[in-house]
């Protein structure tokens, strides 16, 4: 069964900081991996997708990474700002056959606070 | 606007009354599919579709139906609804073609509450 783990659960950072999230997935065949950014109470936005082929997509403030051959994809956000807080998830694409065509496997997330 | 609804946003019910959530997409996207999210669990898929009249199960699928009889529209069914059905519900899309290159799209999800 594909596993997707994010650490830290939660992370508090003073504003100006860089950081880094973490995502590990447990199957290296991994077709695509997409970060989105959750605010209480509402729906999922999505910041950066890195496809299989690629090893990183850059917007703004943000970059992902994706190193399939060790399982990890980070997240880097380049001086946070209050804003930033909310809870991040990656989600993989994972699998083979016709299911992978659309199903995601989801991190249990990570609780970004950014405080002035 | 390109975006995903679904209606209602928030909905308490009483075990064993049927309802309907409803999810609409405006972006011609052949892939819909829907998930629930729960504290500690996170997000999982229920069911999905991968065009119009063609259905199956996600991971969670128990409870639930689905339709797909226009491309815009993917409802959620519970025929009789349980406590254990109280969750946040969230529908996608993304349009099939080049393998995975296509980032998902959500909804703005749905609170369910089944007392």
């Amino acid at each position: 069964k594909q596993e997707v783990t994010q650490i830290p659960a939660a992370l508090s950072v003073p504003e100006g900081e860089n950081l880094v999230l973490n995502c590990s997935f447990t199957d290296s065949a991994i077709y695509n991996l997409q970060w989105f950014r959750q605010d209480p109470g509402k729906g999922l936005t999505s910041l950066l997708l890195i496809q299989s082929s690629q090893r990183e997509q850059t917007s703004g403030r943000l970059n992902a990474s994706l190193d399939k051959s060790s399982g990890r994809s980070t997240l880097y956000i380049a001086a946070s700002q209050p804003g930033d807080s909310a809870t991040y998830l990656c989600a993989g694409a994972l699998g083979a056959g016709g299911t992978s065509y659309g199903k995601l496997t989801f991190g249990q997330g990570t609780i970004l606070t950014v405080h002035p | 606007e390109a975006q995903v609804t679904q209606n209602p946003r928030y909905l308490i019910t009483v075990t064993g009354k049927k309802l309907t959530v409803t999810c609409s997409q405006n972006m011609n996207h052949e892939y819909m599919s829907w998930y629930r999210q729960d504290p500690g669990l996170g997000l999982r898929q229920i069911y999905y579709s991968m065009n119009v009249e063609v259905t199956d199960k996600g991971d969670v699928p128990e409870g639930y139906k689905v339709s797909r009889k226009e491309k815009r529209n993917f409802p959620l069914i519970l025929e009789s609804p349980s406590p254990n059905q109280t969750s946040l519900y969230f529908c996608a899309s993304r349009p099939l073609g080049r393998e995975l290159a296509y980032e998902q799209y959500f909804g703005p999800g749905t609170r369910l509450t089944v007392t």
